[in-house]
């Protein structure tokens, strides 16, 4: 099955710094790759996503990039607020049309940024 | 638009009872649903997709006659702990895809359940 690996763990950045949170994945097969945003004891939120037939996509201060060849994404966040601090998930999934894909979750990052 | 509800938002009950956690889909049909599990300071485990109007599918591991699910209609889906443990004590979410939108892979996450078992 996929496996999904996450770097760092943790992270540590000053306010107005960029992020940067790595994710490389297993299964060639996998075409949806999201990250989502995990305040403390709250829901995963989805914060963007990209699948496999673009290399990138932006919105706003968030930006992921996508290299298939090398299994491996990437979330950037730039011009970090104190807001921004929370856990990050990246994953990976199989989509096809008409049914639903399960998705397996990277380790997490615990994005600290201090003023 | 895609908003997903869980009942309760937590639950402590004694070692030995079963407890029933509800996942609802607000604004949109869900034929199928995801149970999540996730231990503190750690990942989103997937533990089994629920299918309405048929069995579940559960991830190795994860055992069905513990993890009892059932996906009666297209806007919930239900996970029974039975017999639970101090172990079984964790943060369990659901989630769906809404297929009316047409993309099947974004998934819209519950607000997770938080069972502690005494």
């Amino acid at each position: 099955g996929e496996n999904v690996e996450q770097h760092p763990s943790t992270l540590s950045v000053q306010e107005g710094d960029s992020a940067v949170i790595k994710c490389t994945y297993s299964d060639s097969a996998s075409n949806y790759f999201p990250w989502y945003k995990q305040e403390l004891g709250k829901r995963p939120q989805l914060i963007i996503d990209i699948r496999s037939n673009v290399g990138e996509k932006k919105d706003q201060r968030i930006a992921v990039t996508l290299n298939k060849t090398a299994k491996h994404f990437s979330l950037h966040i730039t011009e970090t607020q104190p807001e921004d601090s929370a856990v990050y998930f990246c994953a990976a999934s199989i989509g096809n049309t008409g049914t639903a894909s399960k998705l397996t979750f990277g380790t997490g990052t615990r994005l600290q940024v201090t003023l | 638009g895609a908003v997903v509800s869980q009942h309760p938002s937590w639950v402590i009950c004694k070692s030995g009872t079963s407890v029933k956690i509800e996942c609802r889909s607000l604004d949109f049909q869900a034929t199928t649903m995801f149970w999540y599990r996730q231990f503190p300071k750690q990942s989103l485990m997937l533990m089994a997709t629920s299918n309405e109007g048929s069995k579940a599918t559960y991830e190795q591991g994860v055992e069905k006659d513990k993890f009892l699910i059932n996906h009666a209609s297209l806007t919930l889906s239900t996970l029974t702990v039975t017999s639970a443990h101090p172990e079984d004590s964790s943060f369990y979410i659901c989630s769906a895809p809404d297929s009316g939108r047409g993309q099947l892979e974004t998934q819209y996450f519950g607000p997770g359940t938080r069972l502690l078992v005494l």
